[in-house]
């Protein structure tokens, strides 16, 4: 069974400071998903990754998939109280086989 | 905006009583998803359609139906509801290309079993 792991689970910030969430597997994913969820709202994709040690930029939003397509870390700087939300990452290889991590959840302070 | 509407949006049933939940899309795409996300659990997979009549389980789908008699309509069918299906359910349209598998979901449906 493909497992998706995401680490920290909770993460509680002041606004400015930086922070990276990390996604792990002992799988392969031809692609990887982030998506972003506030609360009372669906998941909304951040970004794809497809390529080993593909690296993608959204503005303050760094996404890394590592060289061997098994994990990915997304990047905050300067982290502002709207990134506030619920991070989780989803790895793909053909629609219905994509599984989710649990995700993280943040909260940037003023 | 991938035009994804759910209904209702929240809902409250007793238990063993049938609940129906719509998921309706407005750009004609094949693959429909219906997820259940609880804390801890992130997002699993009831069932999905890869086109009209044509739908498969996925990873949760005891206790649960869905039928897709129309492209822009995917519903889901608790026939027996039960409190462990007290959850936040969530329709999503799939975009595939290559080796991108990106989805796009609606706003979800609260259902409380009590």
């Amino acid at each position: 069974t493909q497992l998706l792991e995401q680490s920290p689970q909770f993460l509680s910030i002041q606004e400015g400071e930086n922070l990276t969430v990390y996604c792990n597997s002992s799988s392969v994913f031809s692609s990887l998903q982030w998506y972003r969820q506030e609360p009372g709202e669906g998941p909304v994709l951040l970004v794809t990754v497809v390529t080993g040690g593909e690296v993608k930029k959204l503005k303050r939003l760094t996404f890394q998939f590592g060289d061997a397509r098994k994990d990915s870390s997304l990047h905050i700087t300067a982290a502002q109280p709207g990134d506030t939300g619920l991070y989780l990452c989803a790895g793909g290889g053909g629609g219905f086989k994509t599984i989710f991590g649990a995700g993280t959840r943040l909260f940037v302070k003023a | 905006d991938a035009g994804i509407t759910q209904s209702p949006r929240h809902k409250v049933t007793e238990t063993g009583t049938p609940v129906t939940l719509r998921c309706h899309q407005t750009e004609n795409h094949r693959y429909m998803y219906w997820y259940r996300q609880d804390p801890g659990h992130g997002l699993r997979l009831i069932h999905y359609s890869y086109g009209v009549k044509d739908t498969d389980k996925g990873e949760v789908s005891d206790g649960y139906s869905v039928s897709r008699s129309k492209t822009e309509d995917f519903l889901l069918t608790l026939e027996s509801a039960t409190s462990s299906q007290t959850s936040v359910y969530f329709c999503a349209i799939g975009r595939t290309s290559g080796n991108r598998d990106e989805q796009y979901f609606g706003p979800g449906t609260r259902l409380t079993v009590t």
